[in-house]
């Protein structure tokens, strides 16, 4: 069976401070892969998907970017944090793009605060 | 993509079954309706999509109305690790790729 794993579950950073969050994962090839931030009693906002190696879209312009280095890896991150990059971080993944109805199946996020 | 109503919360008595429902009176044609759950501090779980027709799996069954304007999430056999927020979305999967969760049904199963 296929599973994502997220790491780390909670993270506190100084503003300035690099960013390094890494999803991987298992029991599947090709996947399509997904950064989701969500606030508090608010949906979920798109940053950035990727269909393949190397292959990265950006949804919203801002202080991150993310880059697959392999197949089934996928790393958010940031050369300096903004307060307002505090949030819950979510990876995911899906078999088949979300225009064919495919669902999106998550991992356990991580908590990100910027002091 | 539609606009979702859900019911904020609901209760529901250990083993008996859970049913959820979800009013999308705007859906259009090509979106499919989507019930993912979340508990605290986690990530939403998929449960069951479907387009037109119900469908069902180990987790729950899926019952869309004809119209497809309003759909009902049921857990068969409610246990308290059932417990969680429930969100109905209607997807098409666009180019933006937000997913609105909205507000969702806080399910409370009880022994």
């Amino acid at each position: 069976s296929q599973t994502i794993h997220q790491w780390p579950a909670t993270l506190v950073q100084p503003v300035g401070s690099p960013l390094s969050l890494e999803c991987t994962v298992e029991g599947t090839s090709n996947p399509n892969l997904y950064w989701y931030r969500q606030a508090a009693g608010r949906g979920l906002q798109l940053l950035f998907y990727s269909v393949g190696i190397g292959q990265i879209s950006s949804e919203v312009p801002q202080n991150l970017s993310a880059s697959r280095p392999q197949d089934r890896q996928f790393i958010l991150s940031s050369k300096k944090l903004l307060l307002s990059d505090s949030g819950f971080y979510l990876c995911a993944w899906s078999p088949l793009v979300r225009l064919l109805g495919s669902p999106l199946h998550f991992g356990n996020g991580t908590r990100l605060t910027v002091t | 993509d539609a606009k979702t109503t859900q019911p904020p919360s609901m209760d529901c008595a250990e083993g008996r079954a859970a049913n959820l429902p979800c009013n999308h009176s705007t859906i259009s044609g090509n979106e499919y309706v989507y019930w993912y759950r979340q508990i605290h501090s986690q990530g939403p779980q998929y449960i069951i999509h479907g387009l037109k027709n119900n469908e069902t799996n180990e987790m729950a069954s899926l019952i869309i109305t004809e119209d497809r304007k309003s759909s009902t999430l049921i857990l068969p056999h409610a246990t308290l690790r059932d417990t969680a927020v429930y969100y109905c979305i209607a997807d098409s999967g666009g180019s933006q790729g937000n997913l609105i969760f909205g507000k969702g049904t806080k399910l409370s199963v009880k022994p």
